[in-house]
């Protein structure tokens, strides 16, 4: 059974600092990774999805590596800025067969930009 | 601006009561997921949707839990009898099937208190 790990489960930051996600994963036969925001009482929101062919993926100051074969991905955020404060979730896709459709989430990170 | 709906966004009931969740997914999508949002589990499927067919409802108590497409705008989520244990945020998401690129978009939830 897949099972995701996001480590801290939260970060404090002052402003402008450079900053990384971690997200791990036990199986590496997986189609994709995503990584989503969730702000407090909304949804997620999609920010970075990664096949399992790629290495990164790059938004704006957002960029997400991926390697699979050490079931590992970071998400790097440039110059965090308070509007950045939020909950961050990975997610991975199984690459086939019963459940391929599944997206098997980590508890998230909860990221806090301090002006 | 697509996006997925979810009504109630609250509820609060007692336990033993009918609960009925309703999500209208973006137009065109096919694929519809019902997900439970806890403190302790996280994010976690209950049900899945391809074409309004059910194809996986495996994380669902079954005993009260039920989910339907009646048609290709509507999904609903249904708890009977519901109890403090569902206490939960329940989010809609929904997808444009399967593909080379797979992304899953979220409602805002349903905050469900069973008191």
């Amino acid at each position: 059974k897949q099972e995701v790990t996001q480590i801290p489960a939260a970060l404090s930051v002052p402003e402008g600092e450079n900053l990384v996600l971690n997200c791990s994963f036990t199986d590496s036969a997986i189609y994709n990774l995503q990584w989503f925001r969730q702000d407090p009482g909304k949804g997620l929101t999609s920010l970075l999805l990664i096949q399992s062919s790629q290495r990164e993926q790059t938004s704006g100051r957002l960029n997400a590596s991926l390697d699979k074969s050490s079931g590992r991905s970071t998400l790097y955020i440039a110059a965090s800025q308070p509007g950045d404060s939020a909950t961050y979730l990975c997610a991975v896709r199984p690459h086939s067969g019963a459940g391929s459709y599944q997206l098997t989430f980590g508890k998230g990170t909860k990221l806090s930009v301090i002006p | 601006d697509a996006r997925v709906t979810q009504t109630p966004r609250h509820k609060v009931t007692e336990m033993g009561q009918e609960v009925t969740m309703r999500c209208q997914p973006i137009l065109g999508h096919n694929t519809v997921f019902w997900y439970r949002q806890t403190m302790m589990q996280g994010l976690e499927l209950l049900a899945y949707f391809r074409n309004r067919a059910p194809l996986d409802d495996s994380g669902m108590p079954k005993d009260r839990f039920s989910a339907e497409m009646p048609d290709a705008t509507l999904a609903t989520l249904k708890i009977q009898p519901s109890e403090p244990r569902d206490s939960a945020v329940y989010f809609c998401a929904s997808g444009p099937g399967e593909g080379a690129v797979y992304e899953q978009y979220f409602g805002p939830g349903t905050r469900l208190t069973v008191t």
